[in-house]
């Protein structure tokens, strides 16, 4: 069963724009990855934020979690057209090593 | 790029046809997936080994038979596919009970 769902499905913005991507999900989870994937290619880990976390910086990323809400999301900042991709969210369910992604963001970064 | 690969990159099949899926690791990771992604479907997980035993199949249909002969290699054999198999399947690799999983460029494969 699906774990994470992202919204918006798909988002258009200029480059400089920022770009929020959410994604809920729907049980208690250690940690939350977000993935990109450019066009039919394989996915690239970009974060990792853990339960106990609120907030997490990387470069131009910032993801936010809120365990209460089941929800987090990720900010991209200053976007160029290289960013343009599917986002993925990601959390672990029934153990170890079986990692569900939620349906994804497909972000168009126009120049 | 992430250290994984994956051969073919593409393929044709007919519903006849036997192929098989090769991916290879070498970031010294003992476990490793099998995913399909499908248009307009999320990332489903198909297979996961660890220390080369698989220790996850999800349901997955008997015509997709995985085999791992070392912690290095997976494969993926395919036999009398349908045409809603055609999809990019996905390999990965992780260190067992690690958070981060790492993928390679998928084969984009196509029955007919």
């Amino acid at each position: 069963s699906q774990q994470g769902e992202e919204d918006p499905q798909a988002l258009s913005i200029q480059e400089g724009e920022n770009a929020t991507m959410n994604c809920s999900y729907k049980t208690s989870i250690n940690n939350l990855q977000w993935y990109r994937q450019n066009s039919g290619r394989g996915l690239v880990h970009l974060i990792l934020i853990r339960s106990n976390e609120r907030e997490k910086h990387s470069g131009r990323l910032r993801v936010t979690l809120d365990t209460s809400k089941k929800s987090s999301s990720l900010l991209i900042t200053a976007s160029r057209a290289a960013d343009t991709a599917s986002y993925f969210c990601a959390t672990y369910s029934g153990g170890y090593n079986k990692l569900i992604f939620g349906a994804g963001t497909r972000l168009a970064v126009h120049p | 790029e992430t250290g994984v690969t994956q051969t073919p990159r593409h393929l044709v099949m007919g519903m006849t046809n036997k192929k098989s899926l090769k991916c290879e690791q070498h970031l010294g990771h003992n476990a490793m997936y099998w995913y399909k992604q499908s248009a307009k479907k999320p990332l489903e997980l198909m297979f996961v080994y660890n220390f080369k035993e698989q220790t996850e199949n999800n349901s997955v249909p008997s015509r997709f038979s995985p085999e791992c002969p070392n912690s290095s290699h997976l494969f993926l054999h395919l036999h009398t596919l349908q045409p809603e198999d055609s999809a990019l399947y996905l390999c990965a690799s992780s260190q067992a009970r690690a958070e981060t999983q790492y993928f390679g460029p998928g084969t984009r494969l196509l029955v007919l």
